[in-house]
């Protein structure tokens, strides 16, 4: 059973510019969520993407927003891009059961800005 | 807002040497997991408790979620240098969907 793929691995971006990173889930997640991890602030919750609508919202500006398609594949696009976006940028593909919640990351894509 | 409280931030032992992490909050989850991050890479899930009480043993990793489902531990016996990397302990809230709240994480090293 294939993980969960996310590409590009690694972008460098000019302040200003904007970006598209994609999110391929676990065969069968419906769920797709996004996080940005930086080394001051940890893993923090961007969004959350559930047969094609928006779940759950963190706390980031409207910069950020994303999107998931009826494949369940899914994007988060970052607009007018600034210095401390530079993260390492995780998906997570969900399954929700008598197990509770279990997300699986991929192996993320690490945004640089310059 | 649910937080998550995880604790040491660091720490580095010696090969042999058997460790504890805590994660505590005052928010009740309804699952917590924990998960191992390498550099550059993204978390790999190891365990999921569910049930007040619960534990779980993976080897030499022991987990165990709390009576009331507020808190977690993760106790490693006789650890190795292949044990080393970034615990991370995340909870799902119930009432959130997939959204998890993670600890800062634990930075383990295990020296030779």
């Amino acid at each position: 059973k294939a993980g969960v793929t996310q590409t590009p691995r690694y972008l460098i971006k000019t302040r200003g510019q904007q970006v598209t990173l994609s999110c391929s889930p676990i065969s069968g997640h419906r769920s797709v969520s996004w996080y940005q991890q930086t080394p001051g602030q940890g893993l923090q919750f961007l969004f959350e993407y559930f047969s094609e609508t928006q779940r759950n919202k963190g706390n980031f500006p409207g910069r950020f927003s994303g999107r998931q398609f009826s494949n369940s594949r899914s994007e988060m696009n970052v607009s007018t891009l600034e210095l401390g976006d530079s993260a390492l940028y995780l998906c997570a593909s969900s399954l929700t059961g008598v197990r509770g919640t279990e997300a699986f990351f991929g192996q993320g894509t690490r945004l640089t800005v310059v | 807002t649910q937080l998550l409280e995880q604790s040491p931030q660091f720490l580095s032992i010696q090969e042999g040497e058997n460790l504890t992490v805590y994660c505590n909050s005052s928010s009740v989850f309804s699952s917590l997991q924990w998960y191992r991050q390498e550099p550059g890479e993204g978390p790999v899930l190891l365990v999921t408790v569910v049930t007040g009480g619960e534990v779980k043993k993976l080897k030499r990793l022991t987990f165990q979620f709390g009576d009331a489902r507020k808190d977690s531990s993760l106790h490693i016996t006789a650890a190795q240098p292949g044990d080393t990397g970034l615990y991370l302990c995340a909870g799902a809230g119930e009432t959130s969907g997939s959204r998890l709240t993670f600890g800062e994480g634990t930075q383990l090293t295990v020296n030779p």
